[in-house]
């Protein structure tokens, strides 16, 4: 199958500090990427989609400009934390799309802890 | 608006036993896919299975078997003879065949902690 892989898998940061996450399809171009947010015991919540070469599309309620995403070529999609709090500590897992057969595939997370 | 319900926040049992995940959706759209995902405490999500809306047939792998039933909206989850190592938060998730803004967008239910005991 295909492997999409992230970067780091965990990460621990000052409060106000900002936080970089790499999304990468290892062995196939993906024009769009979900980027999910799971808290302790729940379930995985959509953030946003990315599209390669435009602007991403971001679910009700999350802050585009705290969570920024660039999509910048066919296998990269990047999710900046910009200016991290405590209650940003999540785990936070990316997907790609494989075409034509439309099937996804996920990232194995990265675990974000702010202090 | 599509949503998922879970309805069983955690299940516990000893190994051998069956168990049943129940898997509940809603949506509007004639054309969609149903999907079961593993999450062991490592996190990273394992694919089980994906059905889409035409395909009512029941599926079997190996002691994994999925029982889709449109007539209730429900698409339920049996593992036979559990193992120990089948201990796992188990996600049952919905795609709509839409396009545009909902293209490829899963919605996740609640998920399902299964504690299989020795």
């Amino acid at each position: 199958g295909a492997v999409v892989s992230q970067h780091p898998s965990w990460v621990i940061c000052k409060s106000g500090t900002s936080v970089k996450i790499e999304c990468r399809s290892l062995d196939f171009q993906a024009t769009t990427m979900f980027w999910y947010r799971q808290f302790p015991k729940q379930s995985l919540m959509l953030m946003a989609t990315s599209n390669e070469g435009s602007k991403a599309t971001y679910e009700q309620g999350v802050e585009k400009d705290k969570f920024l995403i660039n999509h910048a070529s066919l296998t990269l999609s990047t999710l900046t934390v910009t200016s991290a709090h405590p209650e940003d500590s999540s785990f936070y897992i990316c997907s790609a799309i494989l075409n034509p057969r439309n099937e996804q595939f996920f990232g194995p997370g990265t675990r974000l802890t702010v202090l | 608006a599509q949503k998922v319900t879970q309805a069983q926040t955690e299940i516990s049992v000893v190994e051998k036993e069956d168990v049943t995940l129940d898997c509940v959706y809603e949506t509007r759209d004639t054309t969609y896919y149903l999907f079961w995902y593993k999450q062991p405490p490592s996190g990273e999500l394992v694919f089980l299975i994906r059905r889409n809306s035409f395909d009512e047939q029941n599926e079997i792998s190996g002691r994994y078997s999925w029982n889709f039933q449109k007539s209730t909206s429900s698409f339920n989850f049996t593992i036979t003879a559990s193992q120990v190592v089948d201990s796992a938060v188990y996600f049952c998730a919905l795609r709509v065949n839409a396009g545009g803004t909902s293209y490829g967008k899963l919605t996740f239910g609640q998920g399902t902690i299964l504690t299989v005991h020795p």
